[in-house]
């Protein structure tokens, strides 16, 4: 069965830094997602992305977080310079398209933690 | 605006004995209501969700649950527990294909020998 995958599975990376989690959506999805979960807390929406655009974002996806799809497989979220807020778990997400389903598919998810 | 509570950040239960996870929502329009399941230092992976059909959903490892639109509730239920089901549970809200998800707060299920 076909899944998203994300890379790293775990990033450390000094505060200042900039970082970039990747993930790869399952190949016939439309929208994709960014969450986070800080540890302890419940996951939080980031940004979706629909035909190449942001589609939404929160209030969280200040102008220090970027996403792309730079080759039609990739969808990556950029944190250009990260703070030790940023530490929490980022889980990338997709759904198909319809009618199959609204049913988000999650990927394992990339540690970030920023020192 | 859409919201989830889940009444109880912690819930203990015996192996062998019935579970029940509580959600309640608010949503302006008929939701799409989910609950996913996050098992230590795992991703999140769909147990069942709800899309306006039958109110009596069946998910993955015996877990259903059942929408009540009166009591704007969607609750977790399986009837035995097993030490496999410990994990933290979440119940999520989704308005419209293709809009964000809200994920309640999580519930943790711990499961007693």
């Amino acid at each position: 069965e076909p899944e998203v995958t994300q890379t790293p599975s775990h990033q450390v990376t000094q505060m200042g830094q900039e970082v970039i989690l990747r993930c790869v959506p399952i190949s016939n999805h439309l929208y994709f997602y960014w969450y986070r979960q800080i540890l302890g807390q419940k996951v939080e929406f980031l940004v979706s992305f629909y035909n190449n655009e942001i589609s939404e974002k929160s209030e969280i996806f200040d102008d220090q977080f970027s996403v792309e799809r730079p080759d039609g497989s990739n969808f990556t979220l950029k944190i250009r310079s990260t703070k030790l807020e940023d530490s929490a778990m980022y889980f990338c997400a997709s759904i198909p398209p319809p009618p199959a389903a609204d049913t988000q598919y999650f990927g394992p998810g990339t540690r970030l933690t920023v020192l | 605006a859409q919201s989830v509570t889940q009444l109880d950040s912690h819930v203990s239960v015996s192996e062998g004995t019935p579970v029940l996870l509580r959600c309640n929502y608010s949503s302006s329009y008929s939701p799409s209501l989910f609950w996913y399941v996050q098992h230590p230092n795992k991703g999140l992976q769909l147990l069942l969700k709800y899309t306006s059909a039958a109110t009596l959903v069946k998910g993955i490892n015996g877990f259903e649950a059942e929408f009540k639109k009166s009591e704007t509730s969607f609750h977790l239920t399986k009837p035995s527990a097993h030490m496999s089901d410990a994990a933290e549970y979440f119940c999520v809200v989704s308005r419209f294909y293709g809009q964000n998800f809200v994920f309640g707060p999580g519930t943790r299920l711990s499961v007693l020998p």
